[in-house]
This record gives structure tokens, sequence and C-alpha cells, in this order.
């Protein structure tokens, strides 16, 4: 059981670029997210899906594009990278029942220069 | 828009002392709260939740306050260890698999 696992940790990124960030779960989680995280601050939610085929826009969602064909991948797209995407990014998924709190990635470290 | 923030961006404690942290938020439909730690490099950990039909819950070493009537939430950490320094957030959510809405931190450092 690896949890939630994001790939890559590290990337940077010229202006212009686009790619796409990877996170899987093994857990069927039907809920997965996208969450971005700049420094000295809390997470903002992106992109997020309650199951397979379904995606819905968070708070700061431009910029970004999402699907969620399986109920264990949960891939985000930038689609023309910009230095103000430069950010750490959290991938995190759960059950919909409550009481299980939201299980994290360990992160991807994106510099856009 | 509505947010959930938090009073104090640093706490510092003695080892061993009680800490507290805490959380206001203004949206007055969630209905769910969690508090999270964050280790230096790391992602969030779930460390305990609340549901809104409740005003108090216990874990290990931590127990979860809220009161609705003000909109406050708060963590307390008994017995606080080096361990615990850390960034701390409360979330909260207002319908199951909905958006679950961070709080801006407060940094917990232990001192030995």
């Amino acid at each position: 059981n690896a949890g939630v696992t994001q790939t890559p940790k590290f990337q940077v990124l010229k202006t212009g670029q686009s790619m796409t960030l990877q996170c899987a779960q093994d857990m069927n989680h039907e809920y997965m997210s996208w969450y971005r995280q700049d420094p000295g601050m809390g997470l903002r939610l992106i992109h997020y899906s309650v199951g397979a085929g379904i995606t819905d826009q968070g708070e700061v969602p431009n910029g970004y594009n999402v699907s969620r064909s399986t109920t264990e991948d949960f891939p985000l797209r930038l689609l023309s990278a910009a230095p103000s995407q430069t950010s750490v990014y959290f991938c995190a998924s759960s059950y919909l029942d409550r009481g299980y709190g939201y299980t994290f990635g360990s992160g991807t470290r994106l510099t856009v220069v | 828009g509505e947010s959930v923030g938090l009073h104090l961006p640093t706490l510092s404690v003695q080892e061993g002392d009680n800490s507290i942290i805490n959380c206001a938020y203004s949206n007055s439909a969630s209905d769910y709260f969690i508090w999270y730690k964050q280790e230096s490099g790391k992602g969030p950990q779930f460390i305990i939740d609340i549901r809104s039909n409740m005003d108090k819950r216990q874990g290990q070493r931590v127990t979860v306050l809220l009161n609705k009537t003000v909109k406050h939430l708060s963590l307390q950490i008994a017995a606080t260890q080096p361990g615990d320094s850390a960034v701390y957030f409360c979330a909260e959510e207002k319908d199951a698999g909905n958006m679950l809405t961070f709080g801006g931190g407060t940094r917990l450092m232990v001192k030995p």
C-alpha cells in the first residue's frame, strides 16, 4: 500500500512549456484533488474529482487541466507554464465518507523560469 | 470571499507544556473540520477531525474544540514534544467530496 504517489518530485520548466504532474493512489479513494502551496501560505485548491469521469474546478483553476479516466490516477496538466505557477503542488485523496481525512502525497516542487 | 484563517502565525512553547493553536472560520455552512500537521518538505499529515454536530473530540495527546457560535476552532496538544514542531493548518469543508479550504497556517516551535 503506497498511499498517494506524486511524480516528479522536482521540475524546472521554461515559460511557455507544458507538462503533466502525475498522481496515483492505491487506496480506492473516490475523491482526488490538486493543491498548490506558495511559500509561507496555506494550500489552495486547483481542481478536484469525486470519481472517474467527474472533475470540477477549485479556487485557482486557471492555467491547469485535469482528467480522471480511472479511480487511481488524477494527472494535472500545465498548458503553458508561467512564472506565477512556481509553487509546490500536492495531490490528495480520500473516501467520500467523512472521518478519514485526506491523504496527501509528498509534493512536486515546480519552478518556472 | 469566505475563508478560514488563523490568529497566530508563530507559536513558541516549552517542551512539556501544552499548546493551543487557534483558527477562525467564516463559512457558517461548513460542517466538517480537519487539523493537519506539515513538517518541512513534506505533505500535510492528518491529525484529527471534527464534525459540526460535535464541540469536542479527543485523540492521542490532541484535542479539537469547535465553537460554532463564534466560528472558532482550536487544536490543543498536551505535553508538547520537539517532534510536534511543524506548521499546523486547519481546513473546512461544506459538503462531503466538496472543496476543502485551508487556513494560512501556524508555525509551532518547541523549545527544549
